[in-house]
């Protein structure tokens, strides 16, 4: 059984730039879930992609966005970096689109200057 | 005030101690009750989840759920070194998002 994947490990960009993260689901889930972590928090829900459509969004605004795709791999992109974009990014896979049984990819850094 | 309350730590105990760490909350639709390990620059690992009241055990690891209280503990029996990381609880009311604690730092010292 293959865990959940994230790419890259870490990455740097300058305000105002604009990024993109990717996660690949484990293996049978079809339900992909987006956090960020900012230093010496808890996780914070981004939003929440179910057969390919956005399934719920935390209180992030629009310039996060995301895509799945039919085999249930999910991007996060964030336009216009700010500074207080710097976090860990976490994708978390599931079966359907309850929460109580997501697991965790190893997170994407990423520092914004 | 956050939904989710978690003293942050640090706490350090001996090996061999047992620990015991604990959240209340606010929110009374919870009603699915998570812990997380997080090691450092890692992701969160899922430990166990609970539904509603009551307690659960899984080798050295017992959580329990008091719905009545807003309370929630996570107990680690004969705690290790390897112990030693962030536990973050998170909860749910059965929906598709995790509201997170903001984790305690643990420490196990030789």
């Amino acid at each position: 059984e293959t865990g959940v994947t994230q790419s890259p490990t870490h990455l740097i960009k300058t305000r105002g730039q604009q990024v993109t993260l990717r996660c690949s689901s484990q293996s049978g889930h079809n339900t992909v879930s987006w956090y960020q972590q900012a230093l010496g928090q808890g996780p914070q829900f981004i939003f929440q992609y179910y057969r390919e459509e956005e399934n719920g969004r935390g209180n992030f605004p629009p310039r996060f966005s995301g895509l799945q795709f039919p085999n249930y791999s999910s991007e996060l992109n964030v336009n216009a970096l700010e500074l207080d974009d710097s976090a860990l990014y976490l994708c978390a896979s599931s079966l359907g689109a309850n929460a109580y049984e997501q697991y965790f990819g190893p997170g994407t850094r990423l520092t914004v200057t | 005030q956050k939904e989710v309350e978690q003293d942050p730590g640090p706490l350090s105990v001996p090996e061999g101690a047992i620990v015991s760490l604990n959240c209340t909350y606010s929110n009374s639709a919870f009603q699915y009750f998570m812990w997380y390990r997080q090691y450092s620059r890692k992701g969160p690992e899922l430990l166990m989840y609970t539904y509603s009241s009551g307690n659960k055990e899984d080798g050295r690891f017992t959580a329990q759920v008091d719905k009545s209280s807003k309370y929630i503990s996570l107990f680690i029996r004969d705690s290790q070194p390897s112990d030693s990381a962030t536990y973050l609880c998170a909860m749910t009311g059965g929906g598709n998002k995790l509201t997170f604690g903001t984790g305690t730092q643990l420490k196990v010292e030789l």
